[in-house]
């Protein structure tokens, strides 16, 4: 089974809103990762944060993470129509080189 | 700036062909990986690599195996093609030079008929 779950599975909000997705784990990380896909296309990585930090901000992205709820949130601010992609998280562990990725939320921004 | 290669953006082949997927890495990652992607499942592993001959099986190894003689070079093989194996197919790499990120290739659409 999947490691990371990503909810929303889909969500459509309107340019210049704030999107925000969840993604939660079973065991304990090293680090997690944020990346984004377009339709048709590889992933494309964000942002990734260690288990020992509590929130990252990149450019309109902010992640959070909560050890003790074994959960991250990736908020992007002001989205735009170009942030239309699904988005999956993917968490590493120690003594595997595996990374396990999440189903995704499937974002809309619609203009 | 960084670069994975498929060698195959698209593909078409018959049930009971055997299937090379070729991907390159520039990066001298020591680790690669090859996951298929299907519609609500998301990426599944496949198969990893964190050596030159050395080789893990993932999640969902039944019906492929991989090569990996060189470096930057790690095949996925489909020996006898069959119509559940039409998917999508991500290799990617990770090394020590670029920390954790994944770098994932564009993808090879393979569909078996």
């Amino acid at each position: 089974s999947q490691q990371g779950e990503e909810d929303p599975q889909a969500l459509s909000i309107q340019e210049g809103e704030n999107a925000t997705m969840n993604c939660s784990y079973k065991t304990s990380i090293n680090n997690l990762q944020w990346y984004r896909q377009n339709s048709g296309r590889g992933l494309v990585h964000l942002i990734l944060i260690r288990s020992n930090e509590r929130e990252k901000h990149s450019g309109r992205l902010r992640v959070t993470l909560d050890t003790s709820k074994k959960s991250s949130s990736l908020l992007i601010t002001a989205s735009r129509a170009a942030d239309t992609a699904s988005y999956f998280c993917a968490t590493g562990h120690s003594g595997t080189y595996k990374y396990i990725f999440g189903t995704g939320t499937r974002l809309k921004v619609l203009a | 700036d960084v670069k994975v290669t498929q060698s195959s953006r698209y593909l078409v082949k018959r049930t009971g062909e055997k299937v090379f997927l070729e991907c390159v890495q520039d990066m001298d990652h020591e680790n690669m990986f090859w996951y298929r992607q299907d519609p609500g499942l998301g990426l599944r592993l496949i198969y990893f690599s964190y050596d030159v001959k050395m080789k893990e099986k993932g999640d969902i190894p039944e019906g492929y195996s991989v090569s990996r003689e060189k470096k930057e070079r790690f095949s996925l093989i489909l020996e006898s093609a069959s119509t559940n194996q039409t998917s999508m197919y991500l290799c990617a790499s990770k090394g020590a030079a670029t920390g954790n990120t994944i770098y994932f290739g564009e993808g090879s659409w393979l569909t078996v008929v």
